[in-house]
């Protein structure tokens, strides 16, 4: 069956603009993560949905950073006034229901370049 | 904070030479332990877990990790690489964060480079 998607799968922006990036998890996952992965660095959480609960925002690294899932189905992950340090791959990742021993299943990325 | 380290950052070997990663966590309850590998151009894909049981755990293409709970560790090994073995490897450690969501922490990776 078809994976995670992410769109787009490369983005360049300008210092200061808002980007936006989508993530279309797997069907029937309830749990979704975004994460992002800074040049020679490991994956940072950022924010996880599972199901209506209210999102856990503790890894969103500043209130530029915000996220939104409709229903169990597509999220937008919303940076605005990027800055440079912004520049890194947003992975997103789905599991059936974000429990314990779940493998989480990771999208391609969106690479983003703040110039 | 919890904490994930690979100590290698780039590994390079020959076709066919052992190889074994080393991978620590900081944690110090329980904790699912996992090995994802990203071949270039490709998104990362599991390689092995462990959740319980039998520390020893093999995974897809030969490869497989031991959890030593006394060394917090989880180094990935395989016996004989393969030029095709060329990727980065990623040690994450799945421990519960806010409200028990049980998010992902990543070591920084180790870039491993087989010579033909």
């Amino acid at each position: 069956g078809a994976g995670v998607s992410q769109s787009p799968s490369n983005k360049v922006t300008e210092k200061g603009k808002d980007v936006e990036l989508r993530c279309d998890p797997i069907s029937g996952h309830t749990a979704l993560y975004w994460y992002r992965q800074r040049l020679g660095q490991g994956l940072e959480f950022l924010i996880y949905f599972q199901g209506n609960s209210a999102p856990d925002k503790s890894g969103l690294p500043s209130d530029r950073f915000s996220a939104e899932r409709t229903g169990e189905s597509v999220s937008t992950l919303t940076i605005q006034r990027t800055q440079q340090e912004d520049s890194a791959v947003y992975l997103c990742a789905s599991s059936f229901t974000g429990a314990r021993k779940e493998t989480q299943y990771f999208g391609p990325g969106t690479r983003l370049l703040v110039l | 904070a919890q904490s994930v380290s690979q100590h290698n950052h780039h590994v390079i070997l020959s076709e066919a030479a052992s190889l074994e990663l080393g991978c620590n966590y900081s944690y110090g309850g329980t904790v699912n332990l996992f090995w994802y590998v990203q071949y270039p151009g490709q998104h990362l894909q599991l390689l092995l877990k462990y959740f319980s049981g039998d520390p020893l755990v093999k995974g897809i293409k030969g490869f497989e990790a031991e959890f030593i709970k006394s060394k917090f560790s989880f180094n990935l090994r395989k016996p004989s690489v393969q030029w095709s073995d060329t990727a980065e490897y990623f040690c994450a450690v799945k421990s519960p964060g806010v409200d028990s969501n049980y998010q992902l922490i990543w070591g920084a990776g180790t870039k491993l480079i087989i010579k033909p």
